[in-house]
């Protein structure tokens, strides 16, 4: 069990631009999530995954918020056309399902726009 | 939605003593999932310990215990003989019941340990 990793850890960007952030959950994990965390906040749920299906998507911040997970494995968050406002951690976890519900955490994606 | 709320931004505790992190929740649920996650600074969040709202019992989880008040919505973490390396955020969290897909998070509670 080598947990939760995330690429890249931290990524400078322009306004406008793209950029993509990858998930690797623990194997054995069939749920998957993504959280943003803001300076002094607590995680703000965004999307959440039951194997390659997303079940969960409401609380993406706007249509420049996309997310996939197209095996049951790994997952990508992308936003488009980046703004200020979107410099966060971009956190993600995985779990087991029910019952046992935990959620393990990867170090997260420190995200900066200038 | 449901809200959780840490009304305690800072704490303090001086080592070997014992301190309480408070949280409250919002919630018309009956059954439901509550968590408290660690997340030291610089490092990734992990979990303290979780309760299932269905058990009347406090989750104890070695120096750490919590007091559930199902009635008052209140879900406290006593972290007894603190230790340094507990100094980190504090996060309470809220799931619903198996169907719920989202997780609620407080703003947390910075601690800090005196040696």
């Amino acid at each position: 069990d080598t947990g939760v990793s995330q690429n890249p850890r931290h990524k400078i960007t322009k306004r406008g631009q793209n950029v993509t952030f990858r998930c690797d959950p623990i194997s054995e994990h069939n749920r998957l999530y993504w959280y943003r965390q803001t300076l002094g906040q607590g995680p703000e749920f965004l999307t959440y995954f039951q194997n390659e299906a997303q079940l969960e998507k409401s609380r993406l911040l706007s249509d420049r918020f996309s997310a996939e997970r197209p095996k049951g494995s790994f997952s990508t968050l992308e936003i488009q056309r980046t703004e200020q406002g979107d410099s966060a951690m971009y956190l993600c976890a995985s779990s087991p399902g029910v019952p046992q519900e935990t959620q393990y955490f990867g170090p997260g994606t420190r995200l900066l726009v200038l | 939605a449901q809200t959780v709320t840490q009304s305690q931004p800072e704490m303090s505790v001086q080592e070997a003593e014992t301190v309480t992190l408070s949280c409250t929740y919002d919630t018309s649920e009956s059954d439901y999932y509550l968590f408290w996650y660690k997340q030291p600074p610089s490092r990734q969040m992990i979990l303290v310990i979780r309760q299932e709202a269905y058990k009347q019992q406090n989750a104890t989880e070695n120096r750490f215990s919590v007091n559930f008040q199902k009635a008052a919505k209140s879900f406290s973490l006593k972290i007894s003989d603190s230790q340094l390396g507990d100094a980190a955020m504090y996060f309470c969290a809220y799931r619903s019941a198996p169907t719920g897909n989202q997780f609620y998070f407080g703003t947390g509670t910075s601690l800090t340990v005196i040696p």
